[in-house]
């Protein structure tokens, strides 16, 4: 199993400011994903963060808007950007265990945009 | 394209009571479906996961089977707690190279 923790775990935040959400996992992974979930809904993919490379991105989502770092194989960051209250949700770090076989989550970082 | 479905959206019964939840989805070439659940305002717990070989797997109070003729599968939870309180995920992985594709869930509710 892999155990992934976030940092913050919540935050309140004023529109047009950016925010960087933090994910360590406690093993070296290959495959690291941040998900969005806005409020009743189930979860969205917003790219798979590539470790040296830059992340791709599903549709609908933007490096200007989502830049994602990933240094090495245990820690990568999610930045909102130039927030608006629109982006309040919960934002998951994800991974793909060593087998590639199942998928863990990390606790969520809870935003609310003002 | 491959969709996952979740019904019903929300189920509430008493304490004690066996309940199935079902998750179906439209093309049953999968590599493997997993079954996660949601506190409130948290992350997902993985709670089992099927390979497209398997039929069903097992976990304490928790057995999941799947049919991929059908495109089907299920979670049965045996003697529910209000613990069990949460909402409940299916996803799909299309295949080892693909990102999961997440029903909707169904959000349950155990009644003391």
């Amino acid at each position: 199993s892999a155990v992934i923790s976030q940092k913050p775990s919540r935050d309140i935040c004023q529109r047009g400011t950016s925010l960087t959400i933090q994910c360590q996992v406690d093993s070296q992974v290959t495959m690291m994903f941040w998900y969005r979930q806005q409020p009743g809904q189930s979860l969205t993919l917003i790219a798979t963060a590539n470790q040296g490379s830059e992340a791709t991105y599903e549709s609908g989502f933007v490096i200007d808007k989502f830049p994602i770092s990933r240094p090495n194989l245990t820690f990568s960051t999610l930045t909102v950007s130039n927030m608006s209250p629109e982006d309040s949700s919960i934002y998951l770090c994800s991974v793909l265990g060593t087998g590639k076989e199942t998928q863990y989550f990390g606790p969520g970082t809870r935003l609310l945009v003002l | 394209k491959q969709e996952v479905t979740q019904i019903p959206a929300a189920l509430s019964v008493p304490e004690g009571e066996n309940l199935v939840l079902n998750c179906s989805f439209t093309d049953s070439a999968i590599y493997n479906l997993q079954w996660f659940r949601q506190d409130p305002g948290k992350g997902l717990t993985s709670l089992l996961l099927i390979q497209s070989s398997q039929r069903e797997q097992t976990s304490g109070r928790l057995n999941a089977s799947l049919d991929k003729s059908s495109g089907r599968s299920t979670l049965y939870i045996a003697a529910s707690q209000p613990g069990d309180s949460a909402t409940y995920l299916c996803a799909v992985r299309p295949s080892s190279a693909s990102k999961i594709i997440f029903g909707s869930g169904t959000r349950l509710s155990i009644r003391p």
